[in-house]
């Protein structure tokens, strides 16, 4: 298996366009999870999904932010419109749930000027 | 908002030595994690244990897990400096089934130095 697979690996946009983040996860997996991650608050969990339903949004700092899953290989971020305080590296995640942890992707780092 | 604390934030070692690392977390958990995450890259699962586990092996990793202290220790032996890494703990609070989700905290920095 490649593994959960994330891209693009870099992004360098102008404040106000849109983002679109990508996560193909591990074949199998029913769980997935977008985190971001800076050096000031460390990892942040923004959404979760569930067998493609959104579980807990409660992350997503707002509006601008929006996560989809139309199936189980594919999982979407987007960011519209895009501010320089949404530089991060953005995390994907699976897992097979309960007591298996977590395969991450590599990661999307995105800064936005 | 932050779950687990790692503690100390960053540890500087000789190869050869041992490291430990220590989480300390604010709600029952159902498990508790351990993540590396080397410079550049995603994290990667090391170990898993369970509220009713006290300590758990792999290889040269040994994780215990205090829950009246809530608070678990990693401890890498014979370090090598391809154990430079950031590490992570990560805790399992959820409600079970289809609530299961981690927090992370904000990790130590391991530097095996030659």
């Amino acid at each position: 298996d490649a593994g959960v697979i994330q891209s693009p690996r870099h992004e360098v946009t102008e404040m106000g366009q849109e983002v679109t983040l990508r996560c193909k996860p591990i074949s199998g997996h029913n769980s997935l999870f977008w985190y971001r991650q800076t050096m000031m608050r460390g990892l942040e969990l923004l959404i979760y999904f569930n067998n493609n339903v959104p579980i807990d949004d409660s992350g997503m700092p707002e509006d601008r932010f929006s996560a989809k899953m139309p199936n189980a290989s594919f999982s979407t971020l987007k960011i519209q419109p895009s501010e320089p305080r949404d530089s991060a590296v953005y995390f994907c995640a699976s897992s097979l749930g309960g007591w298996r942890g977590y395969t991450f992707g590599s990661g999307t780092r995105l800064t936005v000027v | 908002s932050q779950q687990g604390e790692e503690d100390p934030q960053a540890l500087s070692i000789q190869e050869g030595e041992n490291a430990t690392m220590n989480c300390s977390y604010k709600t029952s958990i159902n498990n508790l994690q351990w993540y590396r995450q080397n410079s550049g890259r995603g994290l990667v699962h090391l170990i898993l244990i369970r509220s009713n586990e006290r300590e758990k092996h792999s290889g040269r990793l040994r994780v215990t897990l205090d829950t009246s202290k809530k608070s678990s220790s990693l401890l890498i032996t014979a370090s090598r400096a391809a154990d430079t890494a950031s590490y992570f703990c990560a805790t399992d609070a959820g409600s079970g089934g289809s609530n299961y989700k981690l927090t992370f905290g904000k990790g130590t920095l391991l530097t095996v130095n030659p």
